[in-house]
């Protein structure tokens, strides 16, 4: 069956270390997202790509990197700079134009983060 | 600024009809999305609205007015499993989702 895997599911850091939060879709989606949920919030967007080696900033992009080496793979790396990175990290794909329906996002199970 | 408003809870009894509302005030606009979230769950798509009027799936329905800028989900025949939070969202024209805070639904026996 095709969707998304994020790995880890739970993640315990210390503070200082950098974090890479794994998103792997065979969805064949071209767009891929980076959201962050605090509890009882919203979702808000920290990076989306929709090509190949190619990336934009949302919202809440300071402290945060990404790459988008392959079509099915969709990393996020949380920095030291990132001052509170407690947080649940959700990872969602979309199709473009030509398929599916547009609005629809496909998500992983989630990645919840603590920092220590 | 952009931004959607809906009600931060709602309250029902099982076997009810309950609507939650969703107003909308954003740059861009190509339709309204609603997505169900459970605690500690990821959210699932529930609907999306392109044009206006009134969508059906089942138990669940969701309507929009683009000149009001207004959509609602309706859920009938509640049952406990349907206690979650919903989120309304909008696409612009980058294929990006602008969310609302979500509503926390309460189904009391």
């Amino acid at each position: 069956d095709g969707g998304i895997t994020q790995s880890p599911k739970y993640l315990f850091r210390k503070e200082g270390q950098n974090v890479t939060l794994s998103c792997e879709q065979n969805l064949n989606h071209d767009a891929m997202y980076w959201y962050r949920q605090d509890p009882g919030q919203g979702l808000r967007l920290i990076y989306y790509s929709q090509i190949v080696n190619d990336f934009q900033k949302g919202d809440i992009a300071e402290g945060y990197s990404v790459s988008r080496e392959k079509k099915e793979s969709f990393p996020l790396t949380v920095t030291s700079a990132q001052k509170n990175p407690t947080a649940f990290y959700l990872c969602a794909s979309m199709v473009l134009a030509g398929g599916g329906r547009t609005g629809e996002l496909f998500f992983g199970e989630g990645s919840r983060l603590t920092v220590l | 600024g952009q931004s959607l408003e809906q009600p931060s809870e709602v309250t029902a009894v099982e076997g009810a009809i309950v609507q939650i509302n969703c107003t909308y005030q954003t740059s861009g606009f190509y339709g309204l999305s609603w997505y169900q979230q459970h605690d500690g769950g990821a959210p699932t798509f529930l609907s999306y609205n392109a044009l206006d009027g009134l969508e059906e799936t089942g138990r669940f329905s969701s309507f929009l007015s683009r000149s009001d800028s207004y959509g609602y989900l309706l859920l009938q025949e509640l049952q406990m499993k349907d206690s979650a939070s919903y989120f309304c969202a909008v696409r612009d024209s980058n294929y990006q989702l602008i969310w609302g805070a979500g509503t926390k639904l309460i189904i009391k026996p």
